[in-house]
């Protein structure tokens, strides 16, 4: 049964900072991986598919990166607008999303 | 402006049914591969069900948990996505949101609607 993990489950940094999400898979889900931000009291919001290919309209300091099993998603310097949950989501085999990192200060 | 509204949610008694709506507009709905999501505290985000364009054979997958009691359908003539759920369990409590697909990611949400199942 395919696992997905994230790691810190809470990261706290400081507007300005860089950001490091990490995801990894059980199995290879090849490049087949997503990323999501979700502020409270709305819908995720796609950052990244294909493990490193931004969303129409996603900011620059958002990339991503990996395939396999180990996903990255950097954030290179931090806004007070990206204060929220991220979550990853492989769509290699049945669709599984991670349990998400939250992004504090 | 890529738009999905999801309507029917609510309180419902276990062994209950419920059937969500989801109106789209915005994109070119019959070409779209849509998907439903749920999140809940405790089990977080679960995709439930997905249907394919039907130029794709408009077929149909389902999670595990909801294989044999919810069923997803779409009327392309009215930018429709359905989601009938039928045996509802204390654990299909969840904001439900409708999703269509691009490549397999999730481009376009909507807002979500609650459904609580609970005597």
């Amino acid at each position: 049964e395919m696992v997905m993990t994230q790691s810190p489950a809470t990261l706290s940094v400081s507007p300005g900072e860089r950001a490091t999400l990490s995801c990894r898979a059980s199995q290879s889900v090849g490049s087949n991986l997503a990323w999501y931000q979700q502020k409270p009291g709305q819908a995720p919001r796609l950052l990244i598919y294909g493990a490193s290919t931004r969303a129409t309209g996603i900011p620059a300091r958002f990339s991503g990166s990996g395939s396999g099993t180990e996903f990255t998603l950097t954030i290179s310097s931090l806004q007070s607008e990206d204060f929220a949950v991220y979550f990853c989501h492989q769509y290699n085999n049945w669709p599984l999303f991670g349990p998400g990192t939250k992004v504090d200060i | 402006e890529e738009q999905l509204v999801e309507s029917g949610g609510g309180l419902v008694k276990p062994g209950g049914s419920l059937r969500l709506s989801c109106a789209a507009s915005g994109f070119t709905f019959i070409n779209a591969w849509m998907s439903w999501v749920r999140q809940s505290p405790v089990k977080g985000l679960e995709w439930v069900a997905r249907i394919k364009s039907k130029g794709a054979g408009g077929t149909t997958e389902y999670a595990a948990p909801v294989k044999g009691r919810f069923t997803i359908s779409r009327d392309d003539s009215e930018n429709t996505l359905y989601l009938q759920m039928n045996s509802l369990k204390t654990e299909d409590t969840a904001v439900y949101y409708c999703v269509a697909e691009y490549y397999g990611s999730y481009l376009y949400w909507g807002q979500g609607t609650l459904v609580i199942v609970s005597s």
